[in-house]
């Protein structure tokens, strides 16, 4: 079975500096798509960035990118600048391409706190 | 586009009960997503719908819950004789087939079983 694991429960950033999320997966397949998602307090989830495993290229979303290294099965997540706004849970998630569901399989989360 | 919405936001229940929540996704997306979230852990996924078909359900999802998506529009999750383990955040999530699998959620139902 496929697991995603975030081993930071929490971190702290000072506002406009810069910090890295980390998740490692375990998976037998080669395609898949790997996802970083937002949850605000008592907000919805919202999606951060989005990288396909066939692709050497990181993602980037403005402030927020990603470094892959699909060898490591790791996939962390860097946010430059960072904004009060951004604080949050952020969620980890792998959706396998076997099966055609494209399902989520979630971390635990990170929560990131923003210090003025 | 007026996003994925959900219906209770919240809802209080005593052990045994029934309840239903319903997802109204994005007008156009064919597939339809149902997740657990319980505190402190991300969620887990339950179930998922592809226009009106249910095509994979989760050993999470016991006999007591059921869910279906009548006219591949909206969905209603159904659980039965609630017990206190049920106590948690119900997520739906809906996509469009051949958008690398991107998910976009709704704001959740919270179900406190007393």
């Amino acid at each position: 079975a496929q697991t995603v694991t975030q081993s930071q429960p929490e971190m702290s950033v000072q506002e406009a500096e810069t910090v890295t999320l980390s998740c490692t997966y375990d998976t037998s397949e080669s395609d898949y798509y790997l996802f970083w998602y937002k949850q605000p307090p008592s907000r919805q989830m919202i999606l951060v960035i989005r990288q396909e495993a066939y692709k050497q290229q990181n993602a980037t979303e403005n402030r927020f990118s990603v470094n892959f290294q699909k060898a490591a099965k790791s996939f962390s997540l860097k946010i430059s600048d960072s904004q009060l706004g951004d604080a949050a849970m952020y969620f980890c998630a792998y959706s396998p391409l076997e099966g055609g569901s494209e399902k989520l399989v979630f971390g635990k989360g990170t929560k990131l706190t923003v210090n003025p | 586009d007026t996003g994925v919405s959900q219906d209770p936001r919240h809802k209080i229940t005593k052990r045994g009960q029934n309840v239903t929540f319903r997802c109204d996704p994005i007008s156009e997306h064919n597939r339809l997503y149902w997740y657990r979230q319980t505190l402190g852990q991300g969620p887990e996924f339950l179930t998922y719908f592809q226009n009106e078909a249910q095509l994979e359900k989760s050993r999470l999802l016991s006999d007591r819950f059921s869910a279906e998506r009548p006219k591949g529009s909206f969905s209603t999750l159904e659980i039965q004789r609630t017990e206190q383990g049920d106590s948690a955040m119900y997520l739906c999530a809906s996509s469009l087939v051949g958008t690398l699998g991107t998910q976009y959620f709704g704001p959740g139902t919270r179900l406190t079983v007393l």
